[in-house]
Protein backbone atom coordinates (compact mmCIF):
# COMPACT_ATOMS: atom_id res chain seq x y z
CA UNK A 1 0.00 0.00 0.00
CA UNK A 2 1.68 2.99 -1.36
CA UNK A 3 0.81 5.76 1.49
CA UNK A 4 2.88 8.62 -0.65
CA UNK A 5 2.46 8.49 -4.08
CA UNK A 6 4.44 10.71 -6.91
CA UNK A 7 2.74 9.76 -10.28
CA UNK A 8 5.41 11.15 -12.62
CA UNK A 9 8.21 9.46 -12.79
CA UNK A 10 9.98 12.60 -14.56
CA UNK A 11 10.18 15.90 -15.47
CA UNK A 12 11.82 18.76 -17.91
CA UNK A 13 12.32 22.43 -17.36
CA UNK A 14 13.82 25.11 -18.78
CA UNK A 15 15.87 27.11 -16.62
CA UNK A 16 14.41 29.96 -15.67
CA UNK A 17 10.87 28.47 -15.73
CA UNK A 18 9.10 27.14 -13.13
CA UNK A 19 8.96 23.48 -12.04
CA UNK A 20 6.37 21.91 -10.34
CA UNK A 21 7.09 18.78 -8.64
CA UNK A 22 3.41 16.80 -7.30
CA UNK A 23 2.39 14.60 -4.29
CA UNK A 24 -0.88 12.84 -3.46
CA UNK A 25 -1.02 10.88 -0.26
CA UNK A 26 -3.87 8.39 1.16
CA UNK A 27 -3.30 8.53 5.02
CA UNK A 28 -5.30 11.60 6.64
CA UNK A 29 -2.90 11.14 9.99
CA UNK A 30 0.00 12.44 8.39
CA UNK A 31 0.54 15.83 9.94
CA UNK A 32 4.15 16.80 8.59
CA UNK A 33 5.63 16.73 4.92
CA UNK A 34 8.84 17.13 3.57
CA UNK A 35 10.50 17.38 0.46
CA UNK A 36 13.71 15.93 -0.35
CA UNK A 37 16.49 16.30 -2.65
CA UNK A 38 18.69 13.23 -4.26
CA UNK A 39 21.91 13.58 -6.77
CA UNK A 40 22.86 10.48 -7.92
CA UNK A 41 25.72 8.72 -5.44
CA UNK A 42 24.86 11.09 -2.66
CA UNK A 43 22.22 10.40 0.85
CA UNK A 44 18.64 12.70 0.46
CA UNK A 45 19.02 15.86 1.36
CA UNK A 46 16.57 17.94 3.14
CA UNK A 47 14.62 20.90 1.48
CA UNK A 48 11.71 22.14 3.07
CA UNK A 49 8.47 21.12 5.01
CA UNK A 50 5.22 22.32 5.70
CA UNK A 51 2.99 21.45 8.39
CA UNK A 52 -0.58 19.96 7.77
CA UNK A 53 -1.71 23.02 9.80
CA UNK A 54 -0.40 24.93 6.95
CA UNK A 55 -1.33 25.28 3.76
CA UNK A 56 1.76 27.23 2.22
CA UNK A 57 5.59 26.81 3.41
CA UNK A 58 7.95 29.52 0.97
CA UNK A 59 11.88 29.60 1.52
CA UNK A 60 13.70 31.62 -1.56
CA UNK A 61 13.11 30.38 -4.81
CA UNK A 62 11.26 26.70 -3.21
CA UNK A 63 7.68 26.66 -1.88
CA UNK A 64 5.37 24.17 -0.74
CA UNK A 65 1.61 23.81 -0.81
CA UNK A 66 -0.38 21.54 0.70
CA UNK A 67 -4.25 21.12 0.37
CA UNK A 68 -5.55 18.74 2.49
CA UNK A 69 -9.12 18.08 1.15
CA UNK A 70 -7.53 16.71 -1.83
CA UNK A 71 -4.50 15.24 -0.02
CA UNK A 72 -2.26 17.13 -2.82
CA UNK A 73 1.00 18.83 -1.96
CA UNK A 74 3.01 20.19 -4.44
CA UNK A 75 6.59 21.61 -4.46
CA UNK A 76 7.47 24.72 -6.42
CA UNK A 77 10.72 25.98 -8.16
CA UNK A 78 10.96 29.48 -9.33
CA UNK A 79 13.03 30.04 -11.33
CA UNK A 80 14.76 26.55 -12.35
CA UNK A 81 17.84 26.62 -12.34
CA UNK A 82 20.42 23.56 -13.69
CA UNK A 83 21.37 22.68 -10.35
CA UNK A 84 18.40 22.08 -9.43
CA UNK A 85 18.27 18.27 -11.77
CA UNK A 86 17.85 15.73 -9.04
CA UNK A 87 15.41 13.09 -8.44
CA UNK A 88 12.81 14.88 -5.68
CA UNK A 89 11.20 12.78 -2.86
CA UNK A 90 8.06 13.31 -1.17
CA UNK A 91 7.67 12.50 2.37
CA UNK A 92 5.34 12.32 5.17
CA UNK A 93 5.25 11.43 8.38
CA UNK A 94 3.31 8.98 10.67
CA UNK A 95 2.62 10.83 14.23
CA UNK A 96 1.75 8.17 16.88
CA UNK A 97 3.40 9.24 19.77
CA UNK A 98 6.06 7.05 20.95
CA UNK A 99 6.78 5.89 17.16
CA UNK A 100 7.29 8.30 14.24
CA UNK A 101 7.66 7.41 10.20
CA UNK A 102 8.77 9.31 7.53
CA UNK A 103 7.03 7.67 4.42
CA UNK A 104 8.60 8.34 0.93
CA UNK A 105 7.37 8.53 -2.23
CA UNK A 106 9.11 7.04 -5.26
CA UNK A 107 10.63 9.99 -6.43
CA UNK A 108 10.36 12.29 -9.69
CA UNK A 109 13.07 13.18 -11.30
CA UNK A 110 13.92 16.60 -12.35
CA UNK A 111 16.22 17.93 -15.13
CA UNK A 112 16.66 21.59 -15.67
CA UNK A 113 17.59 22.17 -19.33
CA UNK A 114 20.17 25.37 -20.03
CA UNK B 1 28.12 16.55 4.83
CA UNK B 2 25.47 15.55 6.75
CA UNK B 3 26.97 14.36 9.80
CA UNK B 4 25.72 11.03 9.11
CA UNK B 5 28.37 8.77 8.22
CA UNK B 6 27.74 5.28 6.36
CA UNK B 7 30.68 2.04 6.17
CA UNK B 8 30.73 0.72 3.94
CA UNK B 9 30.06 2.80 0.78
CA UNK B 10 29.95 -0.45 -1.44
CA UNK B 11 29.71 -4.48 -0.74
CA UNK B 12 29.55 -7.14 -2.78
CA UNK B 13 28.87 -10.59 -1.53
CA UNK B 14 27.43 -13.66 -2.48
CA UNK B 15 23.92 -15.21 -1.55
CA UNK B 16 23.43 -17.01 1.15
CA UNK B 17 26.23 -14.74 3.32
CA UNK B 18 25.55 -12.00 5.86
CA UNK B 19 26.51 -8.62 6.00
CA UNK B 20 26.67 -6.04 8.56
CA UNK B 21 26.46 -2.24 7.58
CA UNK B 22 27.21 0.64 10.29
CA UNK B 23 25.67 4.10 10.72
CA UNK B 24 27.21 6.93 12.92
CA UNK B 25 24.16 9.46 13.32
CA UNK B 26 25.36 13.28 13.98
CA UNK B 27 26.52 14.48 16.99
CA UNK B 28 23.83 14.75 18.79
CA UNK B 29 20.83 12.99 17.39
CA UNK B 30 19.10 10.55 19.04
CA UNK B 31 17.00 8.74 16.55
CA UNK B 32 18.26 6.22 13.53
CA UNK B 33 16.34 5.41 10.48
CA UNK B 34 17.12 2.83 8.40
CA UNK B 35 15.35 2.66 4.78
CA UNK B 36 15.90 0.81 1.62
CA UNK B 37 15.94 2.01 -1.94
CA UNK B 38 15.61 -0.78 -4.75
CA UNK B 39 15.98 0.37 -8.49
CA UNK B 40 13.49 2.54 -9.59
CA UNK B 41 11.56 2.36 -5.67
CA UNK B 42 11.54 5.02 -3.51
CA UNK B 43 12.48 4.66 0.09
CA UNK B 44 11.49 2.15 1.75
CA UNK B 45 11.26 2.66 5.70
CA UNK B 46 12.86 -0.55 7.62
CA UNK B 47 13.12 0.51 11.03
CA UNK B 48 13.39 2.83 13.58
CA UNK B 49 15.38 3.37 17.03
CA UNK B 50 15.31 6.01 19.47
CA UNK B 51 18.07 6.31 22.03
CA UNK B 52 18.70 2.35 21.73
CA UNK B 53 14.98 1.66 22.08
CA UNK B 54 13.24 -0.03 18.52
CA UNK B 55 10.26 2.71 17.99
CA UNK B 56 9.25 2.02 14.95
CA UNK B 57 9.19 -1.04 12.17
CA UNK B 58 8.21 -0.97 8.31
CA UNK B 59 8.62 -3.75 5.90
CA UNK B 60 11.83 -5.39 6.69
CA UNK B 61 12.38 -8.77 6.26
CA UNK B 62 12.85 -11.05 9.24
CA UNK B 63 16.15 -12.14 7.89
CA UNK B 64 17.50 -8.23 8.49
CA UNK B 65 17.77 -7.02 12.11
CA UNK B 66 19.22 -4.01 13.53
CA UNK B 67 20.21 -2.30 16.71
CA UNK B 68 21.31 1.00 18.00
CA UNK B 69 24.04 0.83 20.71
CA UNK B 70 24.97 2.93 23.43
CA UNK B 71 27.32 5.41 21.73
CA UNK B 72 24.33 5.71 19.47
CA UNK B 73 25.35 4.04 16.51
CA UNK B 74 23.15 1.44 14.30
CA UNK B 75 23.86 -1.80 12.56
CA UNK B 76 21.92 -3.08 10.01
CA UNK B 77 22.56 -6.86 10.12
CA UNK B 78 21.16 -8.71 6.77
CA UNK B 79 21.84 -12.11 6.43
CA UNK B 80 20.65 -15.30 4.51
CA UNK B 81 21.15 -12.75 1.52
CA UNK B 82 19.33 -13.25 -1.40
CA UNK B 83 19.76 -11.32 -5.33
CA UNK B 84 17.06 -9.10 -4.33
CA UNK B 85 18.35 -7.57 -1.22
CA UNK B 86 20.61 -5.75 -4.09
CA UNK B 87 20.02 -2.61 -3.56
CA UNK B 88 20.84 1.48 -1.66
CA UNK B 89 20.47 1.17 2.28
CA UNK B 90 20.81 4.32 3.69
CA UNK B 91 20.19 5.53 7.17
CA UNK B 92 19.55 8.40 8.74
CA UNK B 93 19.36 10.54 11.89
CA UNK B 94 17.02 13.30 13.80
CA UNK B 95 17.45 14.88 16.96
CA UNK B 96 13.86 13.37 18.23
CA UNK B 97 11.33 11.47 16.96
CA UNK B 98 9.50 12.38 13.55
CA UNK B 99 11.78 15.62 12.72
CA UNK B 100 13.67 16.14 9.79
CA UNK B 101 16.02 13.23 8.72
CA UNK B 102 19.52 13.86 7.63
CA UNK B 103 21.04 10.76 5.12
CA UNK B 104 24.07 9.49 5.12
CA UNK B 105 25.47 8.87 1.57
CA UNK B 106 24.20 4.98 1.86
CA UNK B 107 25.64 1.85 1.46
CA UNK B 108 25.44 0.35 -1.59
CA UNK B 109 24.78 -3.83 -1.52
CA UNK B 110 25.62 -5.87 -4.39
CA UNK B 111 24.67 -9.79 -3.86
CA UNK B 112 26.01 -11.96 -6.66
Amino acid sequence: DQQVKQNSPSLSVQEGRISILNCDYTNSMFDYFLWYKKYPAEGPTFLISISSIKDKNEDGRFTVFLNKSAKHLSLHIVPSQPGDSAVYFCAARLYGGATNKLIFGTGTLLAVQP
Amino acid sequence: DSGVTQTPKHLITATGQRVTLRCSPRSGDLSVYWYQQSLDQGLQFLIQYYNGEERAKGNILERFSAQQFPDLHSELNLSSLELGDSALYFCASSPQLGTEAFFGQGTRLTVV
